[in-house]
């Protein structure tokens, strides 16, 4: 099954405590790309990768960092986190960004709390 | 940076009524979609349409778009209990050169009551 898989469902942490929420897609998708979702606020870009080797900061990278060594997987990782950045995170893929004819598919999410 | 709105926030309505949803955008555009979240879970695609395209119809959906005004909507024909949801509007930015992205609205939450 076509899928963008992301790993924890849930997280509770601590401040500063250093964490890191996978994702990994299954359908060769060149793009890739990390939300957080907020009340009020919608979906806000953190980080996107066009290819391996290659990623770009979104509308909210302050405190985040991401690598594409693979393809099939861009993981998002908070070196200090704070609780500010607690949140509901999203990891999508495409495969080629805004004009895949199918759109981003989105993984289930991660639900992040920093205590 | 956003780019879309939704309108209105949030929508109730009778099981069997239509359900039409608006989203504004600020720039030129290349194509539009439409996305729908159950709560707490992961966006699904539901339909793009070209920034050339006026209308385009997918089962009980139904989009307009009206690049003039800069503008698209959403019409859900015969709604069902399971439509509840909420329903984003995302757009690229035909201005930012070199990247792919989508930007997203803040949805608006759609309740359908059986």
């Amino acid at each position: 099954e076509a899928q963008v898989t992301q790993n924890p469902r849930y997280l509770i942490t601590v401040t500063g405590k250093k964490l890191t929420v996978t994702c990994s897609q299954n359908m060769n998708h060149e793009y890739m790309s990390w939300y957080r979702q907020d009340p009020g606020l919608g979906l806000r870009q953190i980080y996107y990768s066009m290819n391996v080797e290659v990623t770009d900061k979104g509308d909210v990278p302050e405190g985040y960092k991401v690598s594409r060594k693979e393809k099939r997987n861009f993981p998002l990782i908070l070196e200090s986190p704070s609780p500010n950045q607690t949140s509901l995170y999203f990891c999508a893929s495409s495969l080629s960004g805004w004009a895949a004819v199918d759109g981003y598919t989105f993984g289930s999410g991660t639900r992040l709390t920093v205590v | 940076s956003q780019q879309g709105e939704e309108d209105p926030q949030a929508l109730s309505i009778q099981e069997g009524e239509n359900a039409t949803m608006n989203c504004s955008y600020k720039t030129s555009i290349n194509n539009l979609q439409w996305y729908r979240q159950n709560s707490g879970r992961g966006l699904v695609h539901l339909i793009l349409i070209r920034s050339n395209e006026r209308e385009k119809h997918s089962g009980r959906l139904r989009v307009t778009l009206d690049t003039s005004k800069k503008s698209s909507s959403l019409l859900i024909t015969a709604s069902r209990a399971a439509d509840t949801a909420s329903y984003f509007c995302a757009t690229d930015n035909e201005n930012e050169t070199g990247a792919n992205n989508l930007f997203f609205g803040t949805g608006t939450r759609l309740t359908v009551i059986p």
